[in-house]
């Protein structure tokens, strides 16, 4: 069965806590994206990556941090840097230039 | 730089009318475009996309979207509502520019009244 998943689906976090979301895809894909989304608000940009071993920062990277160290997976942490990180986690895989296929989402909520 | 635009917050239609959600985008070079739904606490879901070709797509669930390279618009449409089609639809642009990065609009939550 070909798909995306994220874990957890809930995360909660402490003040001065670092916390990894994983994000692994079995399409076969080169490129993964994470998304962060805030209630009432469209998508925007934490970071990309088109191939193994390589990412780049999006609109809004700071904060966070990612790794891609296989073709399937594209962990993101959530540093204690990322002053307001409470929102609704996307994680999104495609073959450029074609539609991508998200995850079903991280709620992360700081306590 | 790569912008869509939603004008529309939202849009209110009852359930056998027709269906309208607008967007407009602004990129350098040939246009990606692509419409996104999403229901409550779920990823979104891809609905249509133009790459190149005819300038009426049709895609998932009845909805179709016509690309006007002129008014650089990419509206949603679907003949007759449902109530099952009441969720948030986002549209998105990319360009073979600066790697396929993708920019998605704010979202226009549709709701069909029965």
């Amino acid at each position: 069965d070909g798909g995306i998943t994220q874990s957890p689906k809930y995360l909660f976090r402490k003040e001065g806590q670092n916390v990894t979301l994983s994000c692994e895809q079995n399409l076969n894909h080169d490129a993964m994206y994470w998304y962060r989304q805030d209630p009432g608000q469209g998508l925007r940009l934490i970071y990309y990556s088109q191939i193994v071993n390589d990412f780049q920062k999006g609109d809004i990277a700071e904060g966070y941090s990612v790794s891609r160290e296989k073709k399937e997976s594209f962990p993101l942490t959530v540093t204690s840097a990322q002053k307001n990180p409470t929102a609704f986690y996307l994680c999104a895989s495609s073959t450029p230039p074609n539609e991508q296929f998200f995850g079903p989402g991280t709620r992360l909520t700081v306590l | 730089a790569q912008s869509v635009a939603q004008p529309e917050d939202q849009v209110n239609v009852a359930e056998g009318n027709p269906l309208t959600v607008k967007c407009t985008y602004s990129v350098s070079g040939n246009p990606y475009l692509f419409w996104y739904v999403q229901y409550p606490n779920r990823g979104l879901q891809f609905l249509l996309k133009y790459i190149t070709g005819d300038n009426l797509v049709k895609g998932s669930y009845g909805f179709e979207a016509e690309f006007n390279k002129s008014q650089t618009s990419f509206h949603l449409k679907k003949p007759s509502a449902l109530v099952s089609d009441s969720a948030l639809y986002f549209c998105a642009v990319s360009a073979n520019t600066g790697g396929f990065k993708t920019i998605f609009g704010a979202g226009t939550r549709l709701f069909v009244k029965a």
